[in-house]
């Protein structure tokens, strides 16, 4: 059964750092590219980050690009998202998606909060 | 990139009635590869993960009840209730997958 699990989430001053985990399960990990995607409380989906099987390539939301960086470790099976100079506009539900075309697996998501 | 417009934003249905949503993109989702369409359909209900209804535009993903349907091509899409029941109460959402991901902004479906 594939499973993904998030971990990391919690409370952050502005200009803070954060360090997401994505625990995965049940599946090849390094043959599937991954996808970090968030959710604002009350608002809609919003893909964040992509790292492909062997986090060689790398790709980003406008939004996060050189604020968040997205990798991997295979012989862990997990996924990371490392998150600097936070702001409000952050505070986000975070889910980890297995790609596969369409995300068919997510995780259940880690709350991020920033704020004073 | 790729900009996906929804809608409505929500829309109210009476149980056994058909609910329809609309998702337009803002450039063609046709994969030259397989000649299908990178557009998926998502339910998300609170507090819960997205969950996969239709993948490729019009196939239902395992376990998803046949009154859900897809269907388009291009850059016009169509996600059918046939027979809203209440279980179905839940924002739905389409994406592509043809360049990075991107999301519709959702559309509310409740009960009239």
């Amino acid at each position: 059964e594939v499973q993904l699990v998030e971990s990391g989430g919690g409370l952050v001053q502005p200009g803070g750092s954060l360090t997401l985990s994505c625990a995965a399960s049940g599946f090849t990990f390094s043959n599937y590219w991954m996808h970090w995607v968030r959710q604002a409380p009350g608002k809609g989906l919003v893909w964040v980050s992509r790292i492909n099987g062997d986090g060689t390539s790398t790709s980003y939301a406008d939004s996060v690009k050189g604020r968040f960086t997205i990798s991997r470790d295979n012989a862990k099976n997990t996924l990371y998202l490392q998150m600097n100079s936070l702001g409000a506009e952050d505070t986000a539900v975070y889910y980890c998606a297995r790609d596969g075309g369409a995300a068919r697996y997510w995780g259940q998501g880690t709350l991020v909060t920033v704020s004073s | 990139d790729i900009v996906m417009t929804q809608s409505p934003d929500s829309l109210a249905v009476s149980l056994g009635e058909r609910a329809t949503i609309n998702c337009k993109s803002s450039q063609s989702v046709l994969y030259s590869s397989n000649n299908k369409n990178s557009l998926a359909w998502y339910q998300q209900k609170p507090g819960q993960p997205p969950k996969l209804l239709i993948y490729w535009a019009s196939t239902r993903e395992s376990g998803v009840p046949d009154r859900f349907n897809g269907s388009g091509s291009g850059t016009d899409f169509t996600l059918t209730i046939s027979s809203l029941q209440a279980e179905d109460v839940a924002v739905y959402y389409c994406q592509q997958y043809y360049s990075t991901l991107t999301f519709g902004g959702g559309t509310k479906v409740e009960i009239k």
